[in-house]
C-alpha cells in the first residue's frame, strides 16, 4: 500500500525567507510522485511531478523538489517565498501515474509573513 | 478552453437525503477521479472512471456511487447522507494512463 506523510501541518516563513515543505512516502512500486497547491476556496493545481529521469523537478511559480530514493523523500523548495505562496500544499504518490488512484498527504499550510 | 467544472457549488442536505454532483472533465479527456476532502484533510480518492466504468475504488461504502456518460461526464450520488459526509467534493479529469490530472474547483456539501 501506498501513503504519503507531509512533516508539519504549519510552516511559517518570513517573506524573501527559503521555502521548504517536507514529503516522505511509502511505496512498493516505482512512485509517481506530485506537489500541488490549494488556495482558499480553490481546487488543487499541479506545481510539479516527477515520473522519471532526473531526480530534480521544477515547477511553477519557482518552486522545485527532489526525488531521494534511499530516503524515500519529496521535499518541496523555493528559494525566497512571496506573499502569494500562503496556500495548503499536499504531497500525492500514485504507481501508475496520475490517472490511477492518487495518494494525498494530510497538507501542509504555508504561512508568509511581511 | 474550458478546465474541468463541477456544480452546484455548494450545497446544503439533511440526513438521510440523497446527493447527486456532477463533473465535466477537461476537454479532450476521458477520465474522471472523484475524492473527498475533508475540513483540514487531504484529498481521499473515492473512485475513478472510465469507459463508463468504474475502473478503481477506493475504501469508501456502498452509499457512494457514480456514473460517467458517453460524453465523459460524470456524476457522483451518495445516498443516506451522514453527517460525516459534510466535505468539499473534487472532480478531476486526465487522459487514460496520463499522469497529470486537472481538478475542478469542487462541490462543497454540508449535512446538518
Amino acid at each position: 500500500a501506498q501513503s504519503v506523510t507531509q512533516l508539519g501541518s504549519h510552516v511559517s516563513v518570513s517573506e524573501g525567507a527559503l521555502v521548504l515543505l517536507r514529503c516522505n512516502y511509502s511505496s512498493s512500486v516505482p512512485p509517481y510522485l506530485f506537489w500541488y497547491v490549494q488556495y482558499p476556496n480553490q481546487g488543487l493545481q499541479l506545481l510539479l511531478k516527477y515520473t522519471t529521469g532526473a531526480t530534480l523537478v521544477k515547477g511553477i511559480n519557482g518552486f522545485e523538489a527532489e526525488f531521494k530514493k534511499s530516503e524515500t523523500s519529496f521535499h518541496l523548495t523555493k528559494p525566497s517565498a512571496h506573499m502569494s505562496d500562503a496556500a495548503e500544499y499536499f504531497c500525492a504518490v500514485s504507481d501508475q501515474g496520475g490517472g490511477f488512484k492518487t495518494i494525498f498527504g494530510a497538507g501542509t499550510r504555508l504561512f508568509v509573513k511581511a | 478552453d474550458a478546465g474541468v467544472t463541477q456544480s452546484p457549488t455548494h450545497l446544503i442536505k439533511t440526513r438521510g437525503q440523497q446527493v447527486t454532483l456532477r463533473c465535466s472533465p477537461k476537454s479532450g479527456h476521458d477520465t474522471v477521479s472523484w475524492y473527498q476532502q475533508a475540513l483540514g484533510q487531504g484529498p481521499q480518492f473515492i473512485f475513478q472512471y472510465y469507459e463508463e466504468e468504474e475502473r478503481q475504488r477506493g475504501n469508501f461504502p456502498d452509499r457512494f456511487s457514480g456514473h460517467q456518460f458517453p460524453n465523459y461526464s460524470s456524476e457522483l450520488n451518495v445516498n443516506a447522507l451522514l453527517l460525516g459526509d459534510s466535505a468539499l467534493y473534487l472532480c478531476a479529469s486526465s487522459l487514460d494512463r496520463q499522469e497529470t490530472q486537472y481538478f475542478g474547483p469542487g462541490t462543497r456539501l454540508l449535512v446538518l
